[in-house]
């Protein structure tokens, strides 16, 4: 089993909706989660940390499920411009991302 | 504040030449690393290093080597290119193991 895995995607959504993306992890003592955004030919960037208590970041929300050993990603309202890969890291492993495509 | 800077941006390279993939930084971290990324396979860790003069292994750390002479620098060394080693290579850095990490704008390698 990897690691950290993600479904792949894409999710295709349409403006204005909720998607929520799920992000598995194996090792029961991780600490330390991330959420990036990659546009198309470009670098990762941080979008979030995950937090054990849940965070949120405007229209984006973070939460960690320790008992079933995930974490997730809650955008609200997206927006065209969210349209992304998404990827979960645990330390400095990263999940494969998962696609989302906002369409009009 | 420059971040993580990588050169070169694109390369193409025979079977059997060596290269290296330059990579620094500016924010006087510790921890820096080399992933590759491919199509479905997303980011697998080459090499990391912990400090100056550490140095680790990887996921995928066959061909290719690093060295960290200074906090600032890790460079990558491809020994013999070979066409499984075309792939988008991205540096990082982190203030520790913990801690969020940057990335620099990616190397895309062919090798032919």
């Amino acid at each position: 089993r990897k690691e950290v895995e993600q479904d792949p995607g894409p999710f295709n959504v349409p403006e204005g909706a909720t998607v929520a993306f799920n992000c598995t992890y194996s090792n029961s003592a991780s600490q330390s989660f991330f959420w990036y955004r990659q546009d198309c030919r470009k670098e990762p960037k941080l979008l979030m940390s995950v937090y054990s208590s849940g965070n949120e970041d405007g229209r984006f929300t973070a939460q960690l499920n320790r008992a079933s050993q995930y974490i997730s990603l809650l955008i609200r309202d997206s927006k065209l411009s969210d349209s992304a890969t998404y990827l979960c890291s645990e330390k400095v492993t990263f999940g494969t991302g998962t696609k989302l495509q906002v369409i009009p | 504040n420059a971040g993580v800077t990588q050169t070169p941006k694109f390369q193409v390279l025979k079977t059997g030449q060596s290269m290296t993939l330059q990579c620094a930084q500016d924010m006087n971290h510790e921890y820096m690393s080399w992933y590759r990324q491919d199509p479905g396979m997303g980011l697998r860790l080459i090499h990391y290093s912990v400090g100056a003069g550490i140095t680790d292994q990887g996921e995928v750390p066959n061909g290719y080597n690093v060295s960290r002479s200074t906090t600032e620098d890790f460079p990558l060394r491809l020994l013999s290119a070979a066409p499984s080693q075309t792939s988008v290579y991205f540096c990082a850095s982190s203030w520790e193991l913990n801690t969020e990490a940057f990335f620099g704008q990616g190397t895309r390698l062919t090798v032919v």
